[in-house]
């Protein structure tokens, strides 16, 4: 069965490092989202991707923040200069239709900021 | 401002036992999803709904618009249904963004 990949599933960087975390959505799919998960609070969302573009992001994705769909199959999320509440567990997503629709989650990447 | 509340937070049944999760939220939405959350952090999606009532083998997920509430079901629990449940919501007026609440952990002892 088709699924998302995410790499590296663990991250380990230092304060004020540049990180990219990697998805590689199902290959059919259209519709693109990163969400992160601080330990023990809720799964929140970041930011969703479509045609090349970034079509809603919330409060959170602010400048330190990019995504990029370098070729036909990555999707990637960079974090500039990484702070220390930035550790957390970062999803991938993706779905083939329009939203609202069905959701494939990724795995997921814990990324640990020292 | 909390838009989607769970409850119970947590839940601990016997093996075979009928499991409701509860989920409200406030705002008006286009679509509500269930989500299971294993110990290891990997999430699956379970439902999406807009009206009426869903199943898939021993899940049942149910939705009442016009009172802001959805539930999901499981019959016959086991074990393997141990796992954190979630549901998220999609607001009304074109937004993508899924909004969570915090999860309902349920411990199925066998």
């Amino acid at each position: 069965e088709p699924e998302v990949t995410q790499t590296p599933s663990h991250q380990v960087t230092q304060m004020g490092q540049e990180v990219i975390l990697r998805c590689v959505p199902i290959s059919n799919h259209l519709y693109f989202y990163w969400y992160r998960q601080i330990l023990g609070q809720k799964v929140e969302f970041l930011v969703s991707f479509y045609n090349n573009e970034i079509s809603e992001k919330s409060e959170i994705f602010d400048d330190q923040f990019s995504v990029e769909r370098p070729d036909g199959s990555n999707f990637t999320l960079k974090i500039r200069s990484t702070k220390l509440e930035d550790s957390a567990m970062y999803f991938c997503a993706s779905s083939q239709n329009r939203p609202p629709s069905i959701q494939y989650f990724g795995a997921g990447t814990r990324l640990s900021v020292l | 401002k909390n838009e989607v509340e769970q409850s119970p937070q947590n839940l601990t049944a016997q093996e075979g036992e009928f499991i409701t999760i509860n989920c409200s939220y406030s705002v008006g939405i286009s679509a509500l999803h269930w989500l299971q959350q294993h110990p290891g952090g990997g999430i699956v999606s379970l439902f999406m709904l807009s009206s009426g009532k869903k199943k898939h083998g021993r899940l049942i997920a149910t939705i009442n618009i016009q009172e802001k509430h959805s539930s999901l079901h499981i019959t016959a629990s086991h074990p393997r249904d141990s796992a954190v449940y979630i549901c998220a919501v999609v607001s009304q007026g074109g937004s993508e963004k899924l909004v969570f609440g915090k999860g309902t952990k349920l411990t199925v002892n066998p």
